[in-house]
């Protein structure tokens, strides 16, 4: 199975913050890759595909970046909305597999 | 607008089975595959498997043998049974459209307790 590895597992940030998590793969998956959000108690919301493409509707402060084996999410200014825990997902190979998260915190 | 809308909550007995439904609209069914992905109390997620478009089946290790995926073409309906429910199975079940997932369900959770 393909491991993900995100790093950091939290962090503590500022409102207007520029925020960068970073996934990591044990494998190369070429840009077979998500991320999602997810606020306490919610579904999962799904930001982005294909490493680099964002879903319908998600805002452009959010980008992402990467092919292989090393990936990243970057939210450009920090927003209340914003506070959320973050989670990479591999689709190259089954079974798809999630990193561990990365819980964003208000500092 | 593309809605997964699941099945209500469940409370089950160690060694019981439960069933959770997850109603597609919005969108052609059978031009998309659903996921199953489960989340325990304060944990990460975990991918539990899949049923693609045309019915094929892909799950993980950890449940061969206890879980099965299928889907309703005529009500655009998935469901996802799991057998011999353990305590560690408690945890909220989420369906999820496509291989790389966009819209997801609300969850369901399952609590699994004597």
């Amino acid at each position: 199975d393909i491991q993900m590895t995100q790093s950091p597992s939290s962090l503590s940030a500022s409102v207007g913050d520029r925020v960068t998590i970073t996934c990591r793969a044990n494998q190369g998956i070429s840009n077979y890759l998500g991320w999602y959000q997810q606020k306490p108690g919610k579904a999962p919301k799904s930001l982005i595909y294909g490493a680099s493409n964002l879903h319908s509707g998600v805002p452009s402060k959010f980008s992402g970046s990467g092919s292989g084996t090393d990936f990243t999410l970057t939210i450009s200014s920090l927003q209340p909305e914003d506070f959320a825990t973050y989670y990479c997902q591999q689709y190259s190979t089954y079974p798809r597999t999630f990193g561990q998260g990365t819980k964003v915190e208000i500092k | 607008q593309v809605q997964l809308v699941q099945s209500g909550a469940e409370v089950k007995k160690p060694g019981a089975s439960v069933k959770v439904s997850c109603k597609a609209s919005g969108y052609t069914f059978t031009s998309y595959g659903i996921s199953w992905v489960r989340q325990a109390p304060g944990q990460g997620l975990e991918w539990m498997g899949w049923i693609s478009s045309n019915g094929i089946t892909n799950y993980i290790q950890k449940f061969q043998g206890r879980v099965t995926m299928t889907a309703d073409t005529s009500t655009s309906t998935a469901y996802m049974e799991l057998r011999s429910l353990r305590s560690d199975d408690t945890a909220v079940y989420y369906c999820a459209r496509g291989v790389y997932i966009d819209y997801w369900g609300q969850g369901t959770l399952v609590t699994v307790s004597s």
